[in-house]
């Protein structure tokens, strides 16, 4: 049974760390998303790649957020520095077309 | 501005009662529809879409979807609700690369 991993699933980090969060999407699909999950913001969509390529990163804070694809078996999310503000579950999501997603159990992210 | 509602923040329903959980969008033209399941402590996973054609779309689980494009409308729905639906549900809505979601109802079903 074919499952988008998320690694780490938890991460409790102190602020100004950096914080690298990783997701194998499932094999054969060409689009993965980042999405960032909290309370006050429900979910919102940080970035979307299409084979590998970015095609909207809208959503992520540039400055220190940045999302890439080294191969096709791997993405990952960054933060640095980061602030207790980014603290949030992020999941990420593969699939063969944007319409279809495969969502990760996601990345609980603790910034103290 | 473009948006997704869902007016419910949380339901509770009886086991066995019929279940509807509501949304409603704002976009100049018609959106990709999704419903989505959200248990505690995992991701999301698909109920059914609708693109276009039949208003009506079957999903996973005994779920069904109504789209009604007077009212803006994607209403999902149950005829019989089980204790393992008990969970999170978010309506999504995809245009042109904008994929947005709702605040999420939270599903509570009684014994």
């Amino acid at each position: 049974d074919a499952r988008v991993t998320q690694t780490p699933r938890h991460k409790v980090t102190e602020m100004g760390q950096e914080v690298t969060m990783r997701c194998q999407p499932i094999l054969g699909h060409n689009t993965v998303f980042w999405y960032r999950q909290t309370m006050m913001q429900g979910l919102e969509l940080l970035a979307y790649f299409r084979n590998r390529a970015p095609l909207d990163d809208s959503g992520m804070p540039k400055d220190r957020f940045s999302a890439e694809m080294p191969d096709a078996t791997l993405a990952t999310l960054k933060i640095q520095p980061s602030e207790p503000r980014d603290s949030a579950v992020y999941f990420c999501a593969s699939g063969h077309s944007p319409e279809t997603q495969y969502f990760g159990p996601g990345t609980r992210l603790l910034v103290l | 501005a473009q948006s997704v509602t869902q007016p419910d923040i949380h339901i509770t329903v009886s086991e066995g009662a019929s279940l509807e959980l509501r949304c409603n969008y704002s976009y100049g033209a018609t959106p990709y529809l999704f419903w989505y399941v959200q248990s505690p402590g995992q991701g999301l996973q698909l109920l059914l879409k609708y693109f276009s054609g039949d208003t009506l779309v079957q999903g996973i689980k005994g779920f069904e979807a109504e789209f009604k494009r007077s009212q803006s409308s994607f209403n999902l729905r149950k005829p019989s609700v089980h204790w393992s639906d008990a969970a999170e549900y978010f309506c999504a809505v995809r245009y042109n690369n904008d994929m947005r979601f709702g605040a999420g109802t939270r599903l509570t079903v009684k014994p």
